[in-house]
């Protein structure tokens, strides 16, 4: 079975304070993703990897960053967390050889509130 | 950003009713349609992948079919059972590329 795993389930932060969100997964996949899910707007990408050292910019990048050091490990790097970053924070990955196959396989998510 | 819309947004059903919802999509820039379940407290899960039109799938009581010229999906559920409560997303991807575009999702509240 795909894995993928998220540091924290929940996370409650102050306003300024710097937050890493870190994902793993255990598929030797190629590409992970972050998203924020936010009541009525449904999933938006942040940040996507599709090698290691490489990232590309998302939907809604502003306020977040990403390193991918490792090929199993993304994270996500809020550098001064504010009040409307509070959400819920789902990582997901997905291979890229074959795709027809190439599902995002996500993990619980983090739930993170910034005070 | 590719525009896609889920229809309802939540919905309540008794248990053994069937239901449906619905995912549209721009038929244009299109690869594949995905159906994904989300229960509170765990993963989104896979449903279902479909990529060409009329394409028709099952998974026990779950079926989905996707209209690509149109541009929609349809996900029923026979026989709504408690278990069957979720967030059901669909999520489209393009020909290039390994972004997915999700929809707002639809909130399903079987009662029993």
């Amino acid at each position: 079975d795909v894995k993928v795993t998220q540091s924290s389930r929940y996370l409650v932060k102050r306003t300024g304070e710097k937050v890493f969100l870190e994902c793993v997964q255990d598929m030797d996949h190629e590409n992970m993703f972050w998203y924020r899910q936010d009541p009525g707007l449904g999933l938006r990408l942040i940040y996507f990897s599709y090698d290691v050292k490489m990232k590309e910019k998302g939907d809604i990048p502003e306020g977040y960053s990403v390193s991918r050091e490792k090929k199993e490990r993304f994270s996500l790097i809020l550098e001064s967390a504010s009040t409307n970053q509070t959400s819920m924070y789902l990582c997901a990955s997905s291979s890229s050889h074959d795709r027809t196959l190439y599902e995002q396989y996500f993990g619980p998510g983090t739930r993170l509130t910034v005070t | 950003i590719l525009n896609v819309e889920q229809s309802p947004q939540s919905l309540h059903v008794q248990e053994g009713d069937s239901t449906n919802f619905t995912c549209s999509f721009p038929s244009s820039n299109f690869y594949a349609l995905h159906w994904y379940r989300w229960e509170t407290a765990k993963s989104p899960e896979a449903l279902f992948v479909m990529t060409l039109n009329g394409d028709e799938k099952k998974k026990g009581r779950i079926s989905a079919t996707l209209n690509t010229k149109e541009g929609y999906s349809y996900l029923y559920i026979k026989g709504s059972q408690p278990e069957d409560s979720a967030t059901y997303l669909c999520a489209t991807s393009p020909p290039t590329g390994n972004q997915f575009y999700f929809g707002t999702g639809t909130s399903l509240t079987v009662i029993p």
